[in-house]
């Protein structure tokens, strides 16, 4: 157990729609780090907050959106949802982050998201 | 860009070595090593810093050769429980000289290791 939460495990919803992801990171840590795995695409990342304020950003459509509450935790908001959105997200949390990048990231068991 | 890793696959016997290979084409900060079992999350093995310092498991073992921007994991005598994808992550800036950093993994090797 990483002690990275994230909720639902799985979520099944249909085209157009508009869904949240929640993570709450590891006590302490304040970095939080979101990722799309897909079979063909690999893990790939889309933002990082760190105490409150996006950090960086990746792949991420302008379709998703996050943001990280003053008590750490984050959400995802993905919508208008296309077929190819369906994928496992992944958040990870770290102490900090640092140019050297020397903070391992713990992975959260991920949500599961299905578009019909 | 993603880094790329070879092999894409690799089949063990218990006991059997085996070394997993991560390469970039940019100038990195650092390397991390995670290993994903089907179904699970990654989970964070190592990373290899520039100058040396490396941070990790006490098991497996990694080099990281800055100057080709390359990086090798060494799984000796493997077990069982080593078998899943190994991941490596590539850390650097999004543009040259800039503050703001990402981590970027290669598509993966799967590692199997048999009785």
């Amino acid at each position: 157990d990483s002690g990275v939460t994230q909720t639902p495990k799985h979520l099944i919803t249909a085209t157009g729609q508009r869904v949240t992801l929640r993570c709450s990171p590891r006590s302490g840590d304040l970095s939080v780090y979101w990722y799309q795995q897909s079979l063909d695409q690999g893990l790939q990342f889309l933002i990082q907050y760190y105490n409150g304020e996006e950090r960086a950003k990746g792949n991420i459509l302008e379709r998703f959106s996050a943001q990280q509450f003053p008590d750490l935790h984050s959400e995802l908001n993905l919508s208008s949802l296309e077929l190819g959105d369906s994928a496992l997200y992944f958040c990870a949390s770290s102490a900090g982050t640092s140019g050297k990048g020397s903070y391992e990231q713990y992975f959260g068991p991920g949500t599961r998201l299905t578009v019909t | 860009q993603q880094p790329v890793q070879s092999p894409q696959a690799v089949i063990l016997r218990e006991g059997e070595d085996a070394v997993i290979n991560c390469s970039s084409s940019k100038a990195l900060y650092s390397v991390h090593w995670y290993r994903q079992k089907h179904g699970e999350a990654p989970v964070f093995l190592m990373i290899l810093l520039k100058g040396g310092e490396q941070k990790g498991h006490d098991k497996i073992s990694a080099s990281f050769n800055e100057k080709k921007q390359q990086s090798s994991l060494y799984l000796t005598a493997s077990q069982l429980s080593y078998s899943g994808t190994y991941f490596c992550g590539t850390y650097r800036a999004f543009i040259e000289g800039g503050s703001n950093y990402k981590l970027t993994f290669g598509k993966g090797t799967l590692l199997t290791v048999n009785p």
